[in-house]
């Protein structure tokens, strides 16, 4: 059982580029979010899902898409990559989206926009 | 909209010292409030929530719904403290607002 998985570990990305960040749960979750955690700020929510097909947009949507077309993977996709976007994410799920679960995360990405 | 305050970006307290995290929230409903720990080189884990009432490695938190408050505590802290701690606050349907974290070290 793998929990959370996100890849890749580490990405630089020059400004303008697009790229896709993974996320995968085995533990058969219905909820899965992306969070970004910045120095001082905490973790902050951009996205999620309370199950296949459907998502919704968190705290600091813009700049991000994502898709749910299957209950494990949730992957977060950066149109076109801002510095302002280097940051670390996280992906976590939970196993339904009622109230008070806890949340699982996977190891993060750290992502560097030049 | 809600927030929380985490006031201490770093505490520093020595082996067997009590160690106490401050954690103010903003909410105008009924808050389920949790605090998440991060170790070194480990994931972010939950450590505690208010809705178990429970006690987990030492630490306990009491949510103070007059001063709006969620500290957690330790009465004697161990060098395997030592992390990145986190109070977040959940409205809704699992959405998570976390505070800004506070950094705990623990000096033998």
């Amino acid at each position: 059982n793998a929990g959370v998985t996100q890849t890749p570990k580490f990405q630089v990305l020059k400004t303008g580029q697009s790229m896709t960040l993974q996320c995968a749960q085995d533990m058969n979750h219905e909820y899965m979010s992306w969070y970004r955690q910045d120095p001082g700020m905490g973790l902050r929510l951009i996205h999620y899902s309370v199950g296949a097909g459907i998502t919704d947009q968190g705290e600091v949507p813009n700049g991000y898409n994502v898709s749910r077309s299957t209950t494990e993977d949730f992957p977060l996709r950066l149109l076109s990559a801002a510095p302002s976007q280097t940051s670390v994410y996280f992906c976590a799920s939970s196993s339904d989206h009622f109230s008070y679960n806890e949340q699982f995360f996977g190891p993060g990405t750290r992502l560097t926009v030049l | 909209a809600q927030r929380v305050t985490q006031p201490e970006k770093l505490l520093s307290v020595f082996k067997g010292a009590p160690v106490e995290l401050k954690c103010n929230y903003s909410y105008s409903g009924s808050p389920e409030l949790f605090w998440y720990v991060q170790y070194s080189r480990q994931r972010l884990q939950l450590l505690l929530r208010h809705i178990s009432r429970e006690s987990i490695k030492g630490f306990t938190a009491d949510l103070n719904k007059g001063e709006t408050s969620f500290h957690l505590k330790k009465p004697f802290a161990q060098e395997e403290d030592s992390a990145m701690y986190y109070c977040a606050l959940e409205a809704a349907g699992n959405k998570l607002t976390f505070g800004g974290g506070t950094r705990v070290l623990v000096k033998p």
